[in-house]
């Protein structure tokens, strides 16, 4: 159990739906991450926020669109996707953004299927 | 952009033979993490390395930041069966809008056999 949670831990949708993951941090982080991992391919940073500003979007497509409320909670809403992002998401947290030794905590990941 | 180049893609080993992974960038990296993720899970860090040069172990775990801070090696002793995962490398640059943007290696699959 590192500190961050994600809902749902499974997710089935079709191209048309619209659908949001969900990730709770309770280690009272200000940096939340979210990532995109596909088979056979490295983690790739898709947005970073600090203390819920956007610091980051990493030419991520506009049909994914996150949201900060707060610095404990992540959103990641979903709407028109395609088949080649059905993917692992996984949500981070650190401290913040200020320091070399910053550890990113993960949580255990959305796996997203779109039909 | 930044790549990292991860080897080997996947281990079959013995229990108690002892493990061996890489990591070799095109260009420098001022951190460099090891991560393990198990099925189902997301990754967790095992190792931080933050100067060049600096060995740092973890129980059976023994990772080094390459001299030249375009790599890394990560050593497992003694396997055991909980081993098996996939280990990922990150680099990470420092300063500026540096924070937070780790590039993670394709990652090895170590597979334990009893």
């Amino acid at each position: 159990e590192t500190g961050v949670t994600q809902t749902p831990r499974h997710l089935v949708m079709g191209m048309t739906n619209k659908k949001s993951l969900k990730c709770e941090q309770h280690l009272g982080h200000n940096a939340m991450y979210w990532y995109k991992q596909s088979a056979k391919k490295p983690l790739e940073l898709m947005f970073v926020y600090n203390f819920k500003e956007q610091t980051e979007n990493n030419s991520v497509p506009s049909r994914f669109s996150p949201e900060c409320p707060n610095s404990s909670h992540l959103f990641l809403h979903l709407h028109t996707l395609q088949p080649e992002d059905s993917a692992l998401y996984l949500c981070a947290s650190s401290q913040d953004l200020t320091g070399t030794t910053d550890t990113q905590y993960f949580g255990p990941g959305t796996r997203l299927t779109v039909l | 952009g930044q790549q990292l180049n991860q080897s080997p893609q996947s281990m079959f080993i013995q229990e108690g033979e002892d493990v061996s992974m890489n990591c070799t960038s095109s260009s420098i990296f001022n951190t460099w993490l090891w991560y393990k993720q198990e099925p189902g899970e997301g990754p967790v860090l095992l190792i931080a390395l933050y100067k060049a040069g600096e060995l740092t172990s973890n129980g059976r775990l023994t990772a080094q930041f390459g001299i030249t801070r375009k790599d890394s090696f990560l050593n497992i002793s003694a396997s055991i069966p909980s081993d098996v995962g996939i280990y990922f490398c990150a680099g990470q640059l420092d300063g500026g809008t540096s924070y937070g943007k780790l590039t993670f290696g394709q990652g090895t699959i170590l597979t334990v056999h009893p």
